[in-house]
């Protein structure tokens, strides 16, 4: 079945240190997104990839950047955690981006702890 | 600046039919998506209007008006499974979409 893929399901990392999250797709997606999201909250666009063009949000903080190294795969680099970090990660897919039907599919998300 | 307002919790007995509602401000209009997410896991597409009107899937159906910046998702023959966070998402001009805080639905028996 086409879907999207994140890796892994719970991370636990300590304050300051880096942390990877991976993202992976079947579904042959010219966008993919990285959301933040926190307890009864909304989720927050982080960036998002169009193909290899890379759009960062005004309010996404630099220690927080990204690789789409190819069609299929997305990382979220966290490089120095902290206590605030600790959220819901979200990887998420959509065949285009510039029509409204674009619907975005999400991953099963990645839980991220800082401890 | 741009907005998504639904309520933050509903509660509804099972069987019964809800509707959870949502109003939007948003910089231009490109449609309105709702999605439900069950706690600890991601959302997942329930529907998408952006004309004016009634959208029926099955026990789930859509409603937009866009001239008040107006939805609803109704659902009927509640069932336990229904319990969940449903969130709220309008696409403005440039086609970014901005989420609601979601509306948490507790579904008694």
């Amino acid at each position: 079945d086409a879907m999207v893929i994140q890796n892994p399901r719970y991370q636990v990392t300590q304050f300051g240190k880096p942390v990877t999250l991976s993202c992976s797709q079947t579904l042959n997606h010219n966008v993919m997104y990285w959301y933040q999201q926190k307890s009864s909250q909304a989720p927050k666009l982080l960036f998002h990839y169009y193909d290899k063009d890379f759009n960062n949000e005004a309010d996404t903080p630099d220690n927080f950047q990204s690789r789409r190294p190819n069609t299929s795969f997305c990382f979220l680099d966290i490089r120095s955690p902290g206590l605030g970090d600790a959220a819901m990660y979200l990887c998420a897919t959509s065949r285009a981006r510039g029509t409204g039907a674009d619907t975005q599919y999400f991953g099963p998300g990645t839980r991220l702890t800082v401890l | 600046g741009q907005n998504i307002d639904q309520p933050t919790e509903m509660t509804a007995t099972e069987g019964a039919i809800v509707q959870i509602n949502c109003t939007y401000q948003t910089s231009g209009f490109n449609g309105l998506f709702w999605y439900q997410q069950h706690a600890g896991e991601a959302p997942t597409f329930l529907s998408y209007n952006v004309l004016d009107g009634l959208e029926e899937k099955g026990r789930f159906s859509s409603f937009l008006s866009r001239s008040k910046g107006y939805s609803y998702l109704l659902l009927k023959e509640l069932q336990m499974k229904d319990s969940a966070s449903y969130l709220c998402a309008a696409m403005d001009s440039n086609y970014q979409l901005i989420w609601g805080a979601g509306t948490k639905l507790i579904i008694k028996p």
